[in-house]
């Protein structure tokens, strides 16, 4: 069984703090890291998702990077907006193609305070 | 992208019935997925649903608990049988597309009392 481990659980911020979460998860015969946001009573939203070691992402004030040699990513925000509460989700998908699975971690769960 | 739709969005049911949660796809799509979310704990796989052929179910999730239906390339169906609390969850359905996106529809919130 895969492992896939994120940290903090949970981070309350002020409005404009900057802020990062980290996921971990098994290096071998990795294939693809999917970040999503998820906000209460909608449908987890797609931000990146990153297939090679190096690799970094932007999407506005959010950022990703990858590291697939040592197994984790890194996802930033910069100053953070009460828009961006959510529960942030990374999900590996190891093998060689699409058609494995994803494999969730648990969440970092973020409330930025106006 | 795909745009995925669920019926119903949440539902409130009593122990010993059983629930059927419809997903549509807006394009033809080969891989469809249903997770679910139990409260405190991370989305996990329950089948991969085939068209044309019996889905094909994670360790811990049987045919006869979570029977899925998928009779063609936009539409799935999960039912939820002989429910019981600790079905309480959000079910959602998910789409893979070529070469690495997946999607997920917006979740059915179940209840069981």
């Amino acid at each position: 069984i895969l492992n896939v481990e994120q940290s903090p659980q949970s981070l309350h911020v002020q409005e404009g703090d900057s802020t990062n979460f980290t996921c971990s998860f098994p290096s071998s015969n990795f294939y693809a890291l999917h970040w999503y946001r998820w906000e209460t009573a909608k449908s987890p939203e797609a931000l990146f998702v990153m297939t090679l070691n190096g690799d970094e992402k932007k999407k506005g004030r959010i950022s990703a990077t990858l590291n697939t040699k040592e197994g984790y990513s890194y996802l930033y925000i910069k100053g953070s907006q009460p828009e961006d509460s959510a529960t942030y989700l990374c999900a590996p998908k190891h093998g060689s193609s699409n058609t494995g699975k994803l494999i969730f971690g648990q969440g970092t769960t973020l409330q930025v305070k106006p | 992208s795909a745009v995925i739709s669920q019926k119903p969005s949440r539902d409130i049911c009593q122990r010993g019935t059983s629930l059927t949660i419809q997903c549509q796809v807006d394009s033809q799509v080969t891989m469809m997925f249903w997770y679910r979310q139990q409260p405190g704990q991370s989305l996990t796989l329950i089948a991969t649903a085939n068209q044309g052929s019996e889905a094909t179910y994670e360790s811990g999730f049987v045919i006869d608990k979570f029977p899925i239906s998928r009779p063609n390339l936009t539409f799935s169906t999960l039912t939820v049988s002989n429910m019981s609390p600790e079905d309480s969850s959000i079910y959602l359905c998910s789409v893979g597309t070529e070469p690495y996106e997946q999607y997920f529809g917006p979740g059915t919130r179940l209840t069981v009392t």
